[in-house]
């Protein structure tokens, strides 16, 4: 999964604590988004960001906070972790290819919260 | 209720058959793709439709987009072992991206 990196790879968290999830990308592209993956679910986009500067919820955002102050990282907040927040988490990026677009997910976050 | 069903849900098969799984929807998307993911990693970007009724070739790999693009199939000739995995379809609305549940196949040498 070279150009996106996570970390951590695994992380369990107490029910109410706050944490940070980190996504790098070297490959300069704007479109940066996380997914969460969860048992017969497939995945689900969180939040995503067209640019720095620029934010937009996705379709289960509640619970997430999101910031793009460089076009490099994307960080994903947790500012009181539940336990319906245990997930595995995707961060993506995206850009166009002609007439298509190309999409490339990291490696992921394990994600426990007790 | 996922906006995209993905079927069948789980498909084990002898090594050397063929299959399709489908990916169907009520909503028209601008384009669809479809991904493998295998254990502990990130889905993996096989292809991308853009058009209604757009057959793309992978070797093995043959991916259609419906005609109204609102569904799509992977058909996968003389499967082999190293096809195992998760099969995600997404579809692609705007800045809106949505994934199936995803077929998980096992391909027995």
């Amino acid at each position: 999964n070279a150009g996106v990196t996570q970390t951590p790879k695994f992380q369990v968290l107490k029910t109410g604590q706050s944490m940070t999830l980190q996504c790098a990308q070297d490959m300069n592209h704007e479109y940066m988004s996380w997914y969460r993956q969860d048992p017969g679910m497939g995945l689900r986009l969180i939040h995503y960001s067209v640019g720095a500067g620029i934010t937009d919820q996705g379709e289960v955002p509640n619970g997430y906070n999101v910031s793009r102050s460089t076009t490099e990282d994307f960080p994903l907040r947790l500012l009181s972790a539940a336990p319906s927040q245990t997930s595995v988490y995707f961060c993506a990026i995206r850009w166009r290819t002609g007439g298509s677009y190309e999409q490339y997910f990291g490696p992921g976050t394990r994600l426990t919260v007790t | 209720t996922q906006l995209l069903e993905q079927s069948p849900q789980f498909l084990s098969i002898q090594e050397g058959e063929n299959l399709t799984v489908y990916c169907n929807s009520s909503s028209v998307f601008s384009s669809l793709q479809w991904y493998r993911q295998e254990p502990g990693e990130g889905p993996v970007l096989l292809v991308t439709v853009v058009t209604g009724g757009e057959v793309k070739k992978l070797k093995r790999l043959t991916f259609q987009f419906g005609d109204a693009r609102k569904d799509s199939s992977l058909h996968i000739t003389a499967a082999q072992p190293g096809d195992t995995g998760l099969y995600l379809c997404a579809g692609k609305k705007n800045n809106d991206m949505r994934f199936g549940a995803g077929t998980r196949l096992t391909v027995k040498p």
